[in-house]
């Protein structure tokens, strides 16, 4: 069975500041991908990253930047100096090699206070 | 601009009512999928479609209903048969019907019961 946890429901952090959010999955799969996904107050989901199992390397986006370990089956995402509109929800998401379905986390709402 | 494109934003069901749900893409994408959000719970698949005349049954389909006569059109009819429609519906398409593509979603629409 695929699982995805974000035990994180809610964080508040002053502007500038770093913030980690977690993300931990559970699968039997030896190939899956993962993915990290924004939500504003809009309610479009936003892609922001896909990584697939054998790749292992941290990746880094302009302020953003994710450590995946499958040692931990973690898979989390920092962002450096947080602005104000990166208030959102974060969906970190699961899916299997081959298959259709993510499989999403309950979501981390974000708060950036200015 | 290419996109999806889900009608309404909003959208409001009587009792016994069946009302359907617009979602268009114009990225000439193969697989087209609907997803139900609940507040404070990731996204579950209803049903997706890999291919025109073609779909298949997501984790929550009972009191759902979908078509794809076009490939760039996925409508998702909320019957009467579904009986706590109040929710938070997202189209998605990707790339190829290969799977694992990465997903991108419309703006949502949002639905009430009168």
């Amino acid at each position: 069975a695929q699982k995805v946890t974000q035990a994180q429901t809610e964080i508040s952090v002053v502007e500038k500041e770093d913030v980690t959010l977690d993300c931990v999955y559970e699968t039997r799969d030896t190939t899956y991908y993962l993915f990290w996904y924004k939500q504003p107050p809009s309610g479009e989901l936003v892609f922001l990253i896909r990584r697939n199992s054998f790749d292992e390397q941290n990746e880094i986006s302009g302020r953003y930047s994710w450590n995946f370990q499958k040692s931990t089956s973690s898979f989390n995402f920092t962002i450096t100096a947080s602005q104000v509109v990166d208030s959102a929800v974060y969906f970190c998401a699961l899916s299997r090699a081959g298959a259709n379905n993510l499989f999403f986390g309950t979501g981390t709402r974000l708060t950036v206070i200015p | 601009d290419g996109g999806i494109t889900q009608s309404p934003k909003y959208l409001f069901r009587k009792e016994g009512q069946n009302v359907t749900l617009s979602c268009e893409q114009n990225l000439n994408h193969d697989a087209m999928y609907w997803y139900r959000q609940d507040p404070g719970q990731g996204l579950r698949l209803i049903y997706y479609s890999q291919i025109v005349n073609d779909f298949q049954k997501g984790d929550i389909a009972e009191g759902y209903s979908v078509s794809r006569e076009k490939k760039e059109s996925f409508p998702l009819t909320v019957t009467s048969a579904q009986k706590n429609p109040t929710a938070f519906y997202l189209c998605a398409s990707s790339a190829r019907d290969s799977r694992s593509e990465t997903q991108y979603f419309g703006p949502g629409t949002r639905l009430l019961v009168l």
